[in-house]
């Protein structure tokens, strides 16, 4: 089935220790899309990639680092957690072009002591 | 600034009775609106959406409203079942074309036998 895949699924790192988080996909959508939800919060989108063109939300904190190798992978590098990081991080994929719904992964929750 | 909302953190409704989810908005630039449904554990999946060229959309037991001068649509589960029982997001975007969503806080619902 095609589908979108986190690993891992549950992150815990200690403070300032950088952490990556990963997403795959079988879709071959050209835009993947990372966003951080906290508890009882909305999902906040943090950065997106169409093909491999980066787009950096306003608000995301330099902190957060992105990249992107080939259609399939994309990595979310976190290179100083601090305990506000922790969170869930959702991938999501779409097919621009297509007036459609992005397709979610099943999210990392991050845990920062 | 939170330009989508879901003011009902919770609804609980009885096993096959009417199930409605309420979302507010407040930038009149979006034109299209979705619904996603999470279940513990997993990503939000799509489950129906709404162009604002449309004020109606039915896909079998779930119908969604579309009020755009009071900038509100609203998603009805008819007959509601314990599987739907999750928390449900509101989400809106732009231009429509596999885009940023911007999302709501979430209603979870619960299903009652």
């Amino acid at each position: 089935d095609a589908m979108v895949i986190q690993n891992p699924r549950y992150q815990v790192t200690q403070f300032g220790k950088p952490v990556t988080l990963s997403c795959s996909q079988t879709l071959n959508h050209n835009v993947m899309y990372w966003y951080q939800q906290k508890s009882s919060q909305a999902p906040k989108l943090l950065f997106h990639y169409y093909d491999k063109d980066f787009n950096n939300e306003a608000d995301t904190p330099d902190n957060f680092q992105s990249r992107r190798p080939n259609t399939s992978f994309c990595f979310l590098d976190i290179r100083s957690p601090g305990l506000g990081d922790a969170a869930m991080y959702l991938c999501a994929t779409a097919r621009q072009g297509v007036r459609n719904e992005q397709f979610f992964g099943p999210g990392t929750r991050l845990t920062v002591l | 600034d939170q330009q989508v909302k879901q003011n009902s953190p919770s609804l609980s409704v009885q096993e096959g009775r009417i199930s409605i989810l309420n979302c507010d908005y407040t930038n009149s630039m979006f034109d299209y609106f979705l619904w996603y449904k999470k279940y513990p554990a997993e990503g939000p999946t799509f489950l129906i959406s709404i162009s604002s060229i449309k004020d109606k959309n039915e896909d079998g037991r779930f119908t969604v409203f579309l009020n755009k001068s009071a900038k509100h649509l609203s998603l009805h589960i008819v007959p509601s079942q314990p599987g739907d029982s999750a928390v449900y997001f509101c989400a809106a975007t732009v231009d429509g074309t596999a885009s940023k969503l911007t999302f709501g806080t979430g209603t979870r619902l619960q299903v009652t036998l």
